[in-house]
């Protein structure tokens, strides 16, 4: 079964600093990983996707994640912070050929001091 | 511009009432999902419809059921609401093919007293 992993809760960084979200994932055939972002009292919203094309993806907002087999990681990262990048963020996973169902992460609550 | 919508923003029922929770989406998309959103827990998969008419369990489904008559619209019931199902619940939809992602709807913030 799939599963991911984003340990801890919360993360504070400082305005301008590096991003780095964590997304560590389980699955026993090749997956796609999805990472989300969800601003106060919204839905969420698509912020990149690894489909098995590129490792290195690049989404919206300046935000990368970079898809590593051999560590079962797709971090996401993002060099320098904005006030408006405080937000949830979540990683899920499905695989190849398999369920429409999405597996996702607990949530990671950014926070972007000034 | 992809659209899904969601019936009410916030609502207030009492226990033991009858509660629907409308979605909407505009997208010709054939899966349709209800998740439920709780601090510290993730989005957890409540039920999900692949088709008209067709249905499959979540994670969670104690309690809830749903309904899919029409191709765009995708209906959550709690049967008999209890306290335990305050929660945000998220509506998303997607096109066939897991490799597509889903697009959610605004949330639907329930307060059952």
């Amino acid at each position: 079964a799939q599963s991911v992993t984003q340990l801890g809760s919360h993360v504070s960084v400082s305005e301008g600093a590096l991003v780095l979200l964590r997304c560590n994932y389980s699955s026993s055939v090749p997956p796609y990983l999805f990472w989300y972002v969800q601003y106060p009292n919204q839905g969420l919203q698509l912020l990149l996707k690894y489909t098995s094309a590129a490792t290195l993806v690049k989404g919206i907002n300046g935000f990368e994640a970079e898809f590593k087999k051999s560590e079962t990681s797709f971090h996401l990262t993002k060099p320098s912070a904005h006030m408006s990048d405080a937000a949830e963020y979540f990683c899920a996973v499905t695989f190849q050929g398999g369920s429409e169902k999405l597996v996702f992460g607990k949530g990671m609550k950014l926070t972007v001091n000034p | 511009d992809v659209k899904v919508t969601q019936s009410s923003r916030y609502l207030v029922k009492r226990t033991g009432e009858k509660v629907f929770l409308e979605c909407v989406q505009d997208m010709d998309h054939e899966n349709m999902f209800w998740y439920r959103q709780d601090p510290g827990l993730g989005l957890r998969l409540i039920y999900f419809s692949y088709d008209v008419k067709m249905k499959e369990k979540g994670d969670i489904p104690e309690g809830y059921s749903v309904s899919r008559e029409k191709k765009e619209r995708f209906s959550l019931i709690l049967e008999s609401a209890s306290t335990n199902q305050t929660s945000m619940y998220l509506c998303a939809s997607r096109t066939s093919g897991s490799l597509h992602e889903q697009f959610f709807g605004p949330g639907t913030r329930l307060t059952v007293l």
